[in-house]
């Protein structure tokens, strides 16, 4: 139990566009959702908390109008790199908690790579 | 959340046990000790935690001293495919993981 899944797994994009990363919890409703970054050889960091039906809490430093949240529903949080740049190349982690426990389940990853 | 640190790397050899450290010596009295691994190029993946007590599950066990100030995880059998970075957290129950901080990278060879 406790599945979450991301699509897609890995994303190559031209700069300046925009590329969505889809996550979703299979067998639990999710009330809370957390979008992780990690660069080469660092550690995940939170960008940003959402809530279904809510808009998203973001950490200090991530733009939200760069980096936009959606959480429509109990098993799907969707995020969109707006006009990507090569910077915003990473590997981008979901995480998911569903409202009965407050553990957290996390996502294989997206590898985004913007060229 | 108090702050933990761990050693950067470990190696082991595959079939022993591997222990990894973890100091978390301003702990606080309702803060539960967490561990996660990350494989390469994968999320990261609950392992086992606990508050005081000694907490042992299928895939590893947990050794926190008397005082709260350190713990220790234990792969009984290492094998290669516990290669991975493995992430010490000390949080409240019911708070979300803001950052893993940096982990021990741990090397099982043949």
């Amino acid at each position: 139990g406790a599945v979450v899944s991301q699509h897609p797994s890995r994303v190559i994009c031209k700069s300046g566009t925009s590329v969505k990363i889809e996550c979703r919890s299979l067998d639990f409703q999710a009330t809370t959702m957390f979008w992780y970054r990690q660069f080469p050889k660092q550690s995940l960091m939170l960008m940003a908390t959402s809530n279904e039906g809510s808009k998203a809490t973001y950490e200090q430093g991530v733009e939200k109008d760069k980096f936009l949240i959606n959480h429509a529903s109990l098993t799907l949080s969707t995020l969109t790199v707006t006009s990507a740049h090569p910077e915003d190349s990473s590997f981008y982690i979901c995480s998911a908690s569903p409202g009965s426990s407050y553990e957290q389940y996390f996502g294989p990853g997206t590898r985004l790579t913007v060229t | 959340d108090a702050k933990t640190t761990q050693p950067p790397s470990m190696d082991c050899a595959e079939g022993r046990a591997a222990n990894l450290p973890c100091n978390h010596s301003t702990i606080s009295g309702n803060e539960y000790v967490y561990w996660y691994r990350q494989i390469h190029s994968q999320g990261p993946q609950y392992i086992i935690h606990g508050l005081k007590n000694n907490e042992t599950n299928e895939m590893a066990s947990l050794i926190i001293t008397e005082d709260r100030k350190s713990s220790t995880l234990i792969l009984p059998h290492a094998t290669l495919r516990d290669t991975a970075v493995y992430y010490c957290i000390v949080r409240v129950e019911g708070s979300y993981i803001p950052t893993f901080g940096r982990g021990t990278s741990l090397i099982v060879h043949p």
